[in-house]
């Protein structure tokens, strides 16, 4: 069975902080994806990235930053000089290629808040 | 116009009452997804449907039921709504044509319903 677990329930930075949200993910699949999702307070649900899990390269997309480790079933984010904006609830998910529906496994959420 | 719309976007209702939310989508999408989201647990897959003729149980249907009335609309229904189905609830939409290398969808979420049962 797929588990997503996000031991961080919540972090605080000052502004321009960088903060680092971490994701742990069990899997019995050899091929699966992994996501993150942003959640602001308006309560959207915005996709953030994919990484499938054959491609363990590193992606930066601006002030954002995925390091994806099979070696520790890990797919952690890191947000560099952290703003105001970014005070969200952040999810990981993993979706395995023989998961039934498709099925999106969350895990539990790490909240960010950015203070000025 | 937003790709995904939900509507309403909140309800309060009362236990015993009927209950349908509605999911339309201009992605052109083919997959359709409902979602509930609880604090501190994620999101959890209600149904799913991969065409109009395709719908599936997820993980948590019981109390539940859904239809597909087009390609673009997905509603969910609450038969006899209860104070445990008080959540947040998610529609979301992905593309077939464009699975990855592990032939899985990315999934695009609408703004989500909060639903309060009393």
């Amino acid at each position: 069975a797929q588990k997503v677990t996000q031991a961080q329930t919540e972090i605080s930075v000052v502004e321009k902080e960088d903060v680092t949200l971490d994701c742990v993910y069990e899997t019995r699949d050899t091929t699966y994806y992994l996501f993150w999702y942003k959640q602001p307070p308006s309560g959207e649900l915005v996709f953030l990235i994919r990484r499938n899990s054959f491609d363990e390269q590193n992606e930066i997309s601006g002030r954002y930053s995925w390091n994806f480790q099979k070696s520790t079933s890990s797919f952690n984010f890191t947000i560099t000089a952290s703003q105001v904006v970014d005070s969200a609830v952040y999810f990981c998910a993993l979706s395995e290629a023989e998961a039934a529906g498709n099925k999106l496994t969350f895990g539990g959420g790490t909240r960010v808040l950015v203070k000025p | 116009d937003a790709d995904v719309t939900q509507t309403p976007r909140n309800r309060i209702t009362k236990t015993g009452k009927r209950i349908m939310l509605e999911c339309s989508q201009t992605k052109g999408h083919d997959r359709m997804y409902w979602y509930r989201q609880d604090p501190g647990l994620g999101l959890r897959l209600i149904y799913y449907s991969f065409d109009v003729k395709d719908i599936n149980k997820g993980e948590i249907s019981d109390g539940y039921s859904v239809s597909r009335q087009a390609q673009a609309k997905f509603s969910l229904s609450l038969e006899s709504a209860i104070p445990n189905q008080t959540a947040l609830y998610f529609c979301a939409t992905s593309d077939s044509r464009h699975r990855g290398l592990a032939g899985v969808d990315t999934q695009y979420f609408g703004p989500g319903t909060r639903l309060t049962v009393l």
